[in-house]
Formats: structure tokens, sequence, C-alpha cells
């Protein structure tokens, strides 16, 4: 059971918009940035969003994210192929002094 | 370009030790939250242990008692040593900068293989 709660899957076709949810408490979302990774099978999480909705450089503008009271959500649109991959959200948890995961959303471009 | 390099994963028999290195490389891991992050097979990302920056540890209550945490300043190199090891141990360990700390900065290793089988 995750702390952070995701939907376990999503689905859009090419060029469709997609939206993931995450959701948590006062002691991590709702005191701490919210944060977006996405993974692809066998290899290491790759930083999407970082400080709720900010893009580090090299993601592209179609990925955006945001944040309000103890949940947030990110968005994709113009979907491609390429995008089909797991997406996790993290927050860093007050109580817990440790970061904290959503069970993972398993994302299927048709 | 900063990198972490976990190594030290392999097979081991229930009940046993081993010890995970994670090697900073332009990147000085003293001072840092630096957290160990294991993810199951075909499960999600966990949270394991984390070494704070004054070298204060916390632990999953998965892992408390089993696995201590540490960081050699000198040898720039972060550590998880696992005692009693348990099959659901079994997965692939990251060791992260953070992680969700450090804005973009947030870095993370390849991974390392940890497999408890008899």
């Amino acid at each position: 059971q995750s702390v952070l709660t995701q939907p376990p899957s999503a689905s859009g076709t090419p060029g469709q918009s997609v939206a993931i949810s995450c959701s948590g408490s006062s002691s991590n979302i709702g005191s701490n940035n919210l944060y977006w990774y996405q993974q692809f099978p066998g290899t290491a999480p790759k930083l999407l969003i970082c400080t709720n909705s900010q893009r580090p450089s090299g993601v592209p503008e179609r990925m955006s994210a945001s944040k309000s009271g103890t949940s947030g959500s990110l968005a994709i649109s113009g979907l491609r192929s390429e995008d089909e991959a797991d997406y996790y959200c993290v927050a860093w948890d007050d109580r817990l002094g440790g970061p904290v995961f959503g069970g993972g959303t398993k994302l299927t471009v048709l | 370009e900063v990198h972490l390099v976990e190594s030290g994963g392999g097979l081991v028999q229930p009940g046993g030790s081993l010890r995970l290195s994670c090697a900073g490389s332009r990147f000085d891991i003293i001072g840092n939250y630096m957290t160990w992050v294991r993810q199951a097979p075909g499960k999600g990302l966990e949270w394991v242990s984390v070494i704070d920056s004054r070298d204060g540890a916390r632990y999953a209550d998965s892992v408390k008692g089993r696995f201590t945490i540490s960081r050699d300043n000198a040898k720039n190199t972060l550590f998880l040593q696992m005692n009693s090891l348990r099959v659901e141990d079994t997965g692939v360990y990251y060791c992260t900068r953070g992680p969700a700390l450090y804005g973009d900065r947030d870095f993370w290793g390849q991974g390392t293989q940890v497999t408890v089988s008899s």
C-alpha cells in the first residue's frame, strides 16, 4: 500500500491528452514539493517534473504538472508512442522523515 | 556530468548479508540527503533508508534493525549494509540524492540487482 495514491493505469491514443492524478496528505504533498518520474522497463527512473511544475532541461513542453493542496496531477498532451512508460509521483514526508511514492501509473498509448 | 554508481549487488541466500556501495562522481555526497530506494520485480518504487545532511539515519519499517546506511566522506561513497536478508528484499536498489528535495538536481544511480534466494 503506497502512501501516495495514483491510478494503476491510464491510456490514450496518439495525439490525445491524458492526466494522471496523485493524492497524498498534509505531511507530504500538503507541505512539500511534488515530483514526477518516468520509468521505462529495465531502466532507472528519470526526473520529469520537479518542484510541483518545473520541467528539467530536455523535458518537452507537452509534459506539465500542477499541485493544489494535498494532491497533484501530471498532464501529457499530444501523446506519442514513446510516452508509454510507468509514471511515479514522489514527495518528501515530514512525519516519516523520508520520501513517499505513489504506486505508479502504467501509461499505454493505444 | 554527475554520476552515482551503485555496486555490490548479487545473489545471496536467505539470512545472508550484502553491502551495497554508491560512489559519487562530480558530486559530493557529503552534506546531502541521500536515499536508498528499491524496486521489487514488477512492483513500484519503495523507500528503504535515508541519511540526512547531519548523518542522521531513518529506515523503512520493513528493514529496520537489519539494514544500516552510512557514508564515507573521504571516499565520497554511500553504503547500505544489509543483514538477515529475506526473499522479499529482492529487487533493484537505487541510490538517489533526495529524492524530491533538490529541484532538477535530484540524481539517481543506475541501480544494482539484489536477489535473495535459496
